[in-house]
């Protein structure tokens, strides 16, 4: 078993649609969780990172269940600019700066 | 300010050679970490360097990859004896503190393309 797994669609879906990319982890003791975002033959950049609480940044919340090991992205009002692979990131020690990262899942926002 | 920078960007060569790859990070951050991707895959973590602690090895996949960082900043990704297995973009990342923690986002570089032949 991978130690983060996401689907790795692709999700295509029209211009304002709300979309939700889950990610499961297999390390429970696990600290630290993120969502960076890759365009396409670019480099990773953090999108951000999930608070136990839940956390909202503009059109994009992510939410954590430890109980469950998932973690979550919902995307409100897509834009086409929000084509992207979206890379679920996980911190396994909590005192190192080692992140596994899952394949990503990949976003088509039509018009 | 100036970002993580990485040379070459572009890297073709022959089975068996060697290949080094270089990476500098941001000016005063202490931490620096080397990943791989292979086409159609995630990231692959290599290695993290650490201040001047001994850097954790865990994720170079045999010995003919080795690592350095020398006074704190740049690094050097050595690849010896390469393998078509080998081909796939190189990236390198540095973070302030190191910690892996919620603060301490992780800086990547535009990638090295490796392309063994």
């Amino acid at each position: 078993r991978k130690e983060v797994e996401q689907d790795p669609g692709p999700f295509n879906v029209p211009e304002g649609a709300t979309v939700a990319f889950n990610c499961t982890y297999s390390n429970s003791a696990s600290q630290s969780f993120f969502w960076y975002r890759q365009d396409c033959r670019k480099e990773p950049k953090l999108l951000m990172s999930v608070y136990s609480s839940g956390n909202e940044d503009g059109r994009f919340t992510a939410q954590l269940n430890r109980a469950s090991q998932y973690i979550s992205l919902l995307i409100r009002d897509s834009k086409l600019s929000d084509s992207a692979t979206y890379l679920c990131v996980v911190n396994p020690t909590g005192n190192t700066g080692k992140l596994i990262f899952g394949q990503g899942t990949t976003l088509q926002v039509k018009p | 300010g100036a970002g993580v920078s990485q040379s070459p960007s572009n890297k073709v060569t022959e089975k068996g050679k060697d290949v080094e790859l270089r990476c500098d990070p941001i000016s005063g951050h202490t931490a620096l970490y080397w990943y791989r991707q292979s086409l159609g895959q995630g990231l692959e973590f290599l290695i993290y360097f650490q201040g001047n602690s001994a850097p954790d090895k865990s994720g170079l996949p045999s010995d003919r990859f080795s690592a350095e960082r020398t006074g704190g900043s740049v690094s050097t990704l050595t690849i010896q004896r390469t393998q078509q297995e080998d081909s796939a973009v190189y990236l390198c990342a540095s973070s302030l503190a190191g910690t892996g923690g919620p603060k301490d986002e992780q800086y990547f570089g535009p990638g090295t393309r490796l392309t063994v032949t």
